[in-house]
């Protein structure tokens, strides 16, 4: 039972490169939503979305970019690093039922120089 | 609209002490409410939830936390804190309406041995 699983674990870019943190689920849950955890600021939302080929903002969407072409899969795109992107990101998933909780994956750690 | 507000960024307990952790939260509508806990270098694991019905919720590890509506509050607590409940703990309030969470700053757990 894999849950939510995130690649890779850790990742230095430099400035302005491009990449995509992945995020797979094998739950069939119809929600997935990326945060992003800095210090003293608890997670904030990116980006959610509730189905395949529907994605929508978060709190913090500026900069990354996001599609969900299947259940399963929710990526992540940064499109041009900046050093204010260094952080730790979380992938999490949900049924859309009313009370349920969140499952997270193990987070990426990323760098940006 | 919904926010959390965890107070005491750091809190240091010696084994066998109780734990005390606070989170109030403001909504416009009775909310769902939970509490996650991150070991070093995990993703967030859920400790418990308050949907409905009792107010008082018990969860993994020995955890509890009480709803209390004329506070609204959402303070989690252990009788008697273990070494293996150094972490950090997160409060999030979700909307009845949808899946998005909000999530409070969170609080970092240290227990003296």
């Amino acid at each position: 039972n894999a849950g939510v699983t995130q690649t890779p674990k850790f990742q230095v870019l430099k400035t302005g490169q491009s990449m995509t943190l992945q995020c797979a689920q094998d739950m069939n849950h119809e929600y997935m939503s990326w945060y992003r955890q800095d210090p003293g600021m608890g997670l904030r939302l990116i980006h959610y979305s509730v189905g395949a080929g529907i994605t929508d903002q978060g709190e913090v969407p500026n900069g990354y970019n996001v599609s969900r072409s299947t259940t399963e899969d929710f990526p992540l795109r940064l499109l041009s690093a900046a050093p204010s992107q260094t952080s730790v990101y979380f992938c999490a998933s949900s049924t859309i039922m009313r009370a349920t909780e969140a499952f997270f994956g193990q987070g990426t750690r990323l760098t940006v120089v | 609209a919904q926010s959390v507000t965890q107070l005491g960024s750091h809190v240091s307990v010696s084994e066998g002490a109780l734990v005390l952790l606070r989170c109030n939260y403001s909504s416009s509508v009775p909310p769902y409410l939970f509490w996650y806990v991150q070991y070093p270098n995990q993703g967030l694991q859920l400790l418990l939830k308050y949907t409905t019905g009792a107010t008082l919720v018990k969860g993994i590890n020995g955890f509890e936390a009480e709803f209390k509506k004329s506070e609204t509050s959402f303070h989690l607590t252990k009788p008697s804190a273990h070494m293996s409940d150094a972490a950090e703990y997160f409060c999030a309030v979700s909307a009845p309406s949808g899946n998005q969470f909000y999530f409070g700053t969170g609080t970092s757990l240290t227990v003296i041995p």
